[in-house]
């Protein structure tokens, strides 16, 4: 069973538009959320994160959204470069104090970014 | 700064075997997890340790194991290899234990295929 899903495999967006990623999630205890951006024959990359008590971070060009009640995020890039295309990772993991868990990834997002 | 460095980056075994892979942490870094990613699961957690002690472990039989370091470097080991044990292993480092908001910095990942 999934707990996060990135429902679209794949996103076509023109240069200096706006890209929107999705994510959805079914696990109630997640309280933190991360985006990873990964390059073919690299490791992920850490773009941005949000905890569950805020609904929005933004970092430059990167936007993150988080609706708790629909248990649903979104990453927004604006504007797209085409230093952008690559595989998007949603990836979430719940608060436990002192303990240590495991981040849930999503399958990923390929965006690629048309000149 | 180094990165984190995964060796080696690709490793042919054959079934039954048993392999042994290792991370060495951004400097400073004192926690390691380990992520299995094949094209039909995506990204699972391994396990983390920090201060030589595994703090969690996902969802992944007994011949996954790993092994950390005074100085944080990190191994894991898996016997009796499967062929569906073919993946890129991925190791990441945070500063401190479940540092969720910071992110965790990927390697670049050891490449294993079973045969």
């Amino acid at each position: 069973d999934q707990q996060v899903k990135q429902n679209s495999p794949s996103l076509s967006v023109q240069e200096g538009r706006i890209s929107i990623l999705n994510c959805d999630y079914t696990n109630s205890m997640f309280d933190y959320f991360l985006w990873y951006k990964k390059y073919p024959a690299e490791g992920p990359t850490f773009l941005i994160s949000i905890s569950s008590i805020k609904d929005k971070n933004e970092d430059g060009r990167f936007t993150v959204f988080l609706n708790k009640s629909a248990k649903h995020l979104s990453l927004h890039i604006v504007p797209s470069q085409p230093g952008d295309s690559a595989v998007y990772f949603c990836a979430a993991t719940p608060y436990s104090g002192g303990g240590a868990d495991g981040l849930t990834f999503g399958k990923g997002t390929h965006l690629i970014i048309q000149p | 700064k180094a990165g984190v460095t995964q060796t080696p980056r690709y490793l042919i075994k054959t079934r039954g075997q048993q392999v042994t892979l290792s991370c060495s942490p951004i400097s400073g870094h004192r926690s390691v997890s380990w992520y299995q990613q094949t094209p039909g699961q995506g990204l699972q957690f391994l396990f983390e340790y920090f201060s030589e002690t595994q703090r969690n472990k996902g969802n992944f039989p007994g011949r996954f194991s790993g092994r950390q370091f005074s100085n944080s470097r990190s191994e894991m080991n898996v016997s009796t290899l499967e062929l569906g044990d073919s993946a890129l292993y991925l190791c990441a480092s945070s500063l401190d234990m479940g540092d969720r908001l910071h992110g965790y910095t990927f390697g670049s990942g050891t490449r294993l295929t079973v045969v």
